[in-house]
């Protein structure tokens, strides 16, 4: 079956401490996304990436950090500067030729101990 | 500036009756209009999209929109509501800047009852 797969489904952070969320996908798409979603409010971007190797800012990058070696990979760091990083964090990705038709993954659920 | 407005952040309707969420958009051009779908406590699902074909689209479960440029409207509808589509659906536009970073509304819970 493809998808995105995101992991842990929950993940608790320290104060201080960085953690890493992981998304994988096997749908051969090229771009891939990562959100942040509060209660009450839309989605919002944190950083997105068209093509291995490269990766742009998103609306709220600040205290997050990402990479994309493979293709098929695109984790997310949220380090100890983002200060409040209680969220659920959504991974999508999409095709280049229509980036507005995007498959997301189950989410992955941080809070802060 | 570009702008997604949801204009309720709850509707609820009986099982069997029809259902409406509004969508109201602003942008300097007519641009893709999505409607994503999220059950509770997973990921989004997108449940239908117009880019510029006929203004009626049809998405999956039964959903419909319509486009009305003279308006900036994309409500999102449906003949008539089952307890599975108690959901939070979301109304889409890309950004003028990059078509990869889209736009979203806040969002419309909608609640089933019996």
């Amino acid at each position: 079956d493809g998808g995105i797969t995101q992991s842990p489904k929950y993940l608790f952070r320290k104060e201080g401490q960085n953690v890493t969320l992981s998304c994988e996908q096997n749908l051969n798409h090229d771009a891939m996304y990562w959100y942040r979603q509060d209660p009450g409010q839309g989605l919002r971007l944190i950083y997105y990436s068209q093509i291995v190797n490269d990766f742009q800012k998103g609306d709220i990058a600040e205290g997050y950090s990402v990479s994309r070696e493979k293709k098929e990979s695109f984790p997310l760091t949220v380090t100890s500067a983002q200060k409040n990083p209680t969220a659920f964090y959504l991974c999508a990705s999409s095709p280049n030729w229509a980036p507005g038709t995007q498959y997301f993954g189950p989410g992955t659920r941080l809070l802060v101990l | 500036a570009q702008s997604v407005t949801q204009l309720d952040s709850h509707v609820s309707v009986s099982e069997g009756t029809p259902v409406l969420l509004r969508c109201n958009y602003s942008s300097s051009y007519s641009p893709s209009l999505f409607w994503y779908v999220q059950h509770p406590n997973k990921g989004l699902q997108l449940l239908l999209k117009y880019t510029s074909a006929a203004t009626l689209v049809k998405g999956i479960n039964g959903f419909e929109a319509e486009f009305k440029k003279s308006e900036t409207s994309f409500h999102l509808t449906k003949p008539s509501a089952h307890m599975s589509d108690a959901a939070e659906y979301f109304c889409v536009i890309p950004s003028e800047d990059s078509n990869y970073q889209l736009i979203w509304g806040a969002g419309t819970k909608l609640i089933i009852k019996p």
